[in-house]
């Protein structure tokens, strides 16, 4: 089993600003990856995260916009940079294993 | 292109009903893995069961039961005797190819116990 630690758990920030929200597992995994909860929403993947390569986003999501470090196997950031009301949604990070995907507690991200 | 549906937005029912939540996924991969996650209203994944494409026996796991059916692509979740704490957001999701990877979400079903 995986335990994943993010934080922050909560925030609220003023538009134009950036958050990067941080994602701690207790072991080594070789892909990380950041989901997006809208309100009311499923969840939608932004993008992979692997160690000591660029992040590949999904569709709509773009680097400049969500950009991720993994400096290692067991740290990861996403920053949500310049952000508007509409980037007010849960992120989640999460890792893969053999019998369940683990996610973390999530970020309540509101912009106002 | 892989995608989950889960047709059933909102489910209400009352306490002891018992209650079947669907879930239809489509796939290329003849290698892929199901989920199904709880969320209730604090906001928190809940691992309910991963099932591989090759195990098709259907799952029993107290009031929870799994009903999985390749030929149809159907992956079934029904809680027996409903109580107001089975009240949560039910996700059914599907990783393709190897485990670890990726997870596609359904848009999930609300299902809500009264008493």
């Amino acid at each position: 089993s995986a335990v994943i630690s993010q934080k922050p758990s909560r925030d609220i920030c003023q538009r134009g600003t950036s958050l990067t929200i941080q994602c701690q597992v207790d072991s080594q995994v070789t892909m990380m990856f950041w989901y997006r909860q809208q309100p009311g929403q499923s969840l939608t993947l932004i993008a992979t995260a692997n160690q000591g390569s660029e992040a590949t986003y999904e569709s709509g999501f773009v680097i400049d916009k969500f950009p991720i470090s993994r400096p290692n196997l067991t740290f990861s950031t996403l920053t949500v940079s310049n952000m508007s009301p509409e980037d007010s949604s849960i992120y989640l990070c999460s890792v893969g294993a053999n019998t369940e995907a683990f996610f973390g507690q999530g970020t309540r991200l509101t912009v106002v | 292109a892989q995608k989950v549906t889960q047709a059933q937005t909102e489910i209400s029912v009352v306490e002891k009903e018992d209650v079947t939540l669907d879930c239809v996924y489509e796939t290329r991969d003849t290698t892929y893995y199901l989920f199904w996650y709880k969320q209730p209203p604090s906001g928190e994944l809940v691992f309910l069961i991963r099932r591989n494409s090759f195990d098709e026996q259907n799952e029993i796991s107290g009031r929870y039961s799994w009903n999985f059916q390749k030929s149809t692509s159907s992956f079934n979740f029904t809680i027996t005797a409903s109580q107001v704490v089975d009240s949560a957001v039910y996700f059914c999701a599907l990783s393709e190819g190897q485990a670890g990877t990726a997870l596609i979400f359904g848009k999930g079903t609300t299902l809500s116990v009264s008493s």
